[in-house]
């Protein structure tokens, strides 16, 4: 199974900041590499699919990039609404396997 | 609307059996693939089985296969998730999922762009 490892595990940041997220793969997967955010009690949400490809609906200041074994997600100005936890997730076979999550919270 | 919904989770002892179902709408379900993805208390998500548009393919996580089963019925809308021989690590909530797939003149990438809002799954005497 491809292990997927995300860092850091949780971060603290204010309105405005720039956020990055890592997310390493085992092994090369090329660009099938999902992000995902949840927050508490809801359903996880698309955000970025195929490394870098945004979401129709998900606002601009999300980014993806990253292809083989590392990724990264790039929140370019952090607004309220965007303190969540986020996964990544390959889909290049099966099992589809998830990163541990980031759990981004307020400074 | 495009639509899941998950029902038939609840409280069942060790070793017994429950069937979740998803209910799809809004879209034309008998065209893609769905998934179902399982989130244990405080934990991250675990994907756990897929099944093609038409039903002749499957897949699971080891940590089901031979325990899980699941299926669909296209005339209904509907996804199932069979569950036996539940233990206590299978307690968590339960999401079903949409695939979706990009061409991208290359490569089709597949990812989860719908999901329902989760049913939840108690193991425990």
């Amino acid at each position: 199974d491809i292990q997927m490892t995300q860092s850091p595990s949780s971060l603290s940041a204010s309105v405005g900041d720039r956020v990055t997220i890592t997310c390493r793969a085992s092994q090369s997967i090329s660009s099938f590499l999902n992000w995902y955010q949840q927050k508490p009690g809801k359903a996880p949400k698309l955000l970025i699919y195929a490394a870098s490809s945004l979401q129709s609906g998900v606002p601009s200041r999300f980014s993806g990039s990253g292809s083989g074994t590392d990724f990264t997600l790039t929140i370019s100005s952090l607004q309220p609404e965007d303190f969540a936890t986020y996964y990544c997730q390959q889909s290049d076979s099966t099992p589809w396997t998830f990163g541990q999550g980031t759990k981004v919270e307020i400074k | 609307e495009v639509q899941l919904v998950e029902s038939g989770g609840g409280l069942v002892q060790p070793g017994g059996s429950l069937r979740l179902s998803c209910a799809a709408s809004g879209f034309t379900f008998s065209s893609y693939w769905m998934h179902w993805v399982r989130q244990a208390p405080g934990k991250g998500l675990v994907w756990v089985s897929r099944i093609n548009s038409d039903g002749s393919s499957t897949s699971y996580a080891d940590s089901v296969k031979g325990r899980f089963t699941i299926s669909r019925d296209n005339a209904k809308n509907t996804l199932y998730l069979q569950m036996n021989s539940l233990r206590a690590e299978d307690t968590a909530v339960y999401y079903c999922a949409r695939s979706e797939r990009f061409w991208s003149g290359n490569y089709y990438y597949y990812y989860m762009d719908v999901w329902g809002k989760g049913t939840t799954v108690t193991v425990s005497s």
